[in-house]
């Protein structure tokens, strides 16, 4: 079955830290790839997608690359700032979309002043 | 141009009771995704539905069930409801045609 991997937190950060969060995945076929960020009491946004390997998703400052090879889709950003504190889920579909969405159990992101 | 809107916001009920949660998509989309998400967990999908039918299902059990108007807002209903089904429910709708999903604030349900 499909299924994606984050590593666990809660993640706590100097604000301007460099921030990564890994994201593995488990699929059969060619996924899409997605990095949700969740703010409390809020619902899921989008914060970037890859499609295809090799691609780079990127906003506000947040990077991911769609690594085949290893099967993995780690979310980076040079420095974080406070507001980046949430949840961020990392997500996969298969078939254009056209199945269900598999989220990975979420890693929690805390930056301190 | 309003994104995803669920109705109600917060809901209290008691077990065996049943519930309602409504969700209007992003205007131009036409499918809409249902997903429950437990505290401290990523969402899990529960169904989707296009024109109108089910078209993918989750492991859900069938006291939740759901409906798509002809303006493709949706209903999820969960029947008898379990202390287990306390959650956020959030709803997601797309285009058919594309794969990426906007999300709802979500409804969330306290079962007592």
């Amino acid at each position: 079955g499909n299924s994606v991997t984050q590593m666990e937190g809660p993640v706590t950060l100097s604000e301007e830290a460099f921030l990564t969060i890994n994201c593995t995945y488990t699929a059969t076929g060619y996924p899409s790839l997605f990095w949700y960020v969740q703010y409390p009491g809020e619902g899921l946004q989008l914060l970037l997608k890859a499609t295809k390997a090799d691609d780079k998703g990127s906003n506000k400052g947040f990077e991911a690359t769609y690594r085949k090879e290893t099967t993995s889709f780690h979310l980076e950003k040079g420095s974080v700032q406070v507001s980046d504190s949430a949840v961020y889920f990392c997500a996969l579909t298969l078939d254009t979309g056209r199945r269900a969405l598999t989220f990975g159990s979420g890693t929690r992101l805390q930056v301190q002043p | 141009d309003a994104g995803v809107t669920q109705s109600p916001t917060h809901l209290i009920k008691t077990r065996g009771q049943q519930v309602t949660l409504r969700c209007s998509p992003k205007s131009g989309h036409d499918t809409v995704s249902w997903y429950q998400q437990a505290l401290g967990q990523g969402p899990q999908f529960i169904f989707q539905y296009y024109e109108e039918e089910e078209r993918q299902r989750g492991n859900f059990p069938d006291r939740f069930s759901g409906h798509q108007f002809p303006n493709y807002s949706s209903e999820l209903n969960v029947n008898a409801l379990l202390l287990g089904d306390s959650a956020l429910y959030l709803c997601a709708s797309r285009p058919t045609s594309a794969y990426t999903q906007y999300f709802g604030p979500g409804t969330r349900l306290t079962v007592l």
